[in-house]
């Protein structure tokens, strides 16, 4: 089953706006990951927050990590058309694994 | 630094053939995996590989589904019967040590099951 539940599951906005998306899981993690997918694409990871961290920044992109609600979120500034794709968060969990568990994605349109 | 190489990237077969996908994963990387991403969802560990051993593959239908690596680099994962259900993207997916919480995706093969 998956970890993460992410919200919301599809988000449109203009290009030049902000775009927030988050992401819930359930069980304790050594860290969470963003990734980005685009259109018949591989996935791209894009920041990664340990967790014991509250907050990363990686140029346009800020990640927040609240432990204690079990949410994360990522935001890009001053979006633009190319940021169009679906974003999935992943959580690593406690154990040695180093495995990825994925969240069911946000579909993010960025309209020119 | 090559990218993790899939093919083919799209296949389309009948219920019940059998199809195979093939991945060659970045250059000295031990660890390899397959992901099932159905449409709408995000990936789904199928079975992860540390050299040529499986380490998981508690999510993967051994009914139907196999893999291997045999020489802890290439890898190849079979299908045999295909059902409609198996209808997605088959990702690839291979770490190293040198950031070891990262992965890195190869792009895909669609396989469509009609």
């Amino acid at each position: 089953s998956q970890q993460g539940e992410e919200d919301p599951q599809a988000l449109s906005i203009q290009e030049g706006e902000n775009a927030t998306m988050n992401c819930s899981y359930k069980t304790s993690i050594n860290n969470l990951q963003w990734y980005r997918q685009n259109s018949g694409r591989g996935l791209v990871h894009l920041i990664l927050i340990r967790s014991n961290e509250r907050e990363k920044h990686s140029g346009r992109l800020r990640v927040t990590l609240d432990t204690s609600k079990k949410s994360s979120s990522l935001l890009i500034t001053a979006s633009r058309a190319a940021d169009t794709a679906s974003y999935f968060c992943a959580t690593v969990l406690m154990d040695s694994s180093y495995k990825l568990i994925f969240g069911s994605g946000t579909r993010l349109l960025v309209r020119p | 630094e090559a990218g993790v190489a899939q093919s083919p990237r799209y296949k389309i077969i009948e219920k019940r053939q059998s199809v195979a996908f093939w991945c060659n994963p970045i250059s000295g990387h031990a660890t390899l995996y397959w992901y099932q991403q159905i449409l709408g969802q995000g990936p789904k560990l199928l079975i992860q590989f540390q050299n040529n051993g499986v380490v998981d593959d508690s999510q993967l239908p051994k009914d139907r589904f196999s893999a291997e690596r045999l020489k802890g680099v290439d890898s190849t994962l079979k299908i045999q019967p295909a059902k409609l259900e198996d209808s997605a993207v088959y990702l690839c997916a291979s770490r190293g040590t040198e950031r070891p919480y990262e992965q890195y995706f190869g792009p895909g093969t669609r396989l469509t099951v009609t």
